[in-house]
């Protein structure tokens, strides 16, 4: 069954730091996500993307963050500056040409730990 | 802006006995409505959904849950809990025009105790 794989699993960084997490979603998918989830807490949206471009992004989605497609296979997700806040599990998800009725499909997550 | 509820961050059952999971939603227009499992260091399992028609779905697992509109609730069941279904279990909803965002609930960790 195809799934959402996302690089690497655990990543530690120092404050300031950039850091570029890595997703492939399923390959016949149309519409990317990231969500993230601070110890403890809900998990939050990021972002959504659809043909290139953010069709939605949240609050916490700022300046510090961009998302990119750089290829037909890989959906990255960009942190420019980390900061101690933004330790926490990042999922990626994808969903097909269903639009908001379509399942997303997540991705085992990547594990971010600013120090 | 839309948003779910999830009553008790904590529940525990006996194995074989009902699972009941409550979720409450609010939206200003027709929601859709989904519940996902997260077992320990995985991803997020969707379980079912709701978009339109029938309003009693039926998901993996043995899952089910009812949307109940005069309720504003998609609560999730199980008849016969199972010590397989230990796992926290989230309520989410999303709308038409939102970017396909989900909006999660807190989450409900399940306990099944022997």
């Amino acid at each position: 069954e195809p799934e959402v794989t996302q690089t690497p699993s655990h990543q530690v960084t120092q404050m300031g730091q950039e850091v570029i997490l890595r997703c492939v979603p399923i390959s016949n998918h149309l519409y990317f996500y990231w969500y993230r989830q601070i110890l403890g807490q809900k998990v939050e949206f990021l972002v959504s993307f659809y043909n290139n471009e953010i069709s939605e992004k949240s609050e916490i989605f700022d300046d510090q963050f961009s998302v990119e497609r750089p290829d037909g296979s890989n959906f990255t997700l960009k942190i420019r500056s980390t900061k101690l806040e933004d330790s926490a599990m990042y999922f990626c998800a994808s969903s097909g040409a269903g639009g908001f009725t379509d399942t997303q499909y997540f991705g085992p997550g990547t594990r971010l730990t600013v120090l | 802006a839309q948003s779910v509820t999830q009553l008790g961050s904590h529940v525990s059952v006996s194995e074989g006995a009902l699972v009941l999971l409550r979720c409450n939603y609010s939206s200003s227009v027709p929601p859709y409505l989904f519940w996902y499992v997260q077992y320990p260091n995985q991803g997020l399992q969707l379980l079912l959904k709701y978009t339109t028609g029938a309003t009693l779905v039926k998901g993996i697992n043995g899952f089910e849950a009812e949307f109940k509109k005069s309720e504003t609730s998609f609560h999730l069941t199980k008849p016969s809990a199972h010590m397989s279904d230990a796992a926290e279990y989230f309520c989410a909803v999303t709308v038409t025009g939102g970017g396909n965002k989900l909006t999660f609930g807190t989450g409900t960790q399940l306990k099944v105790e022997l």
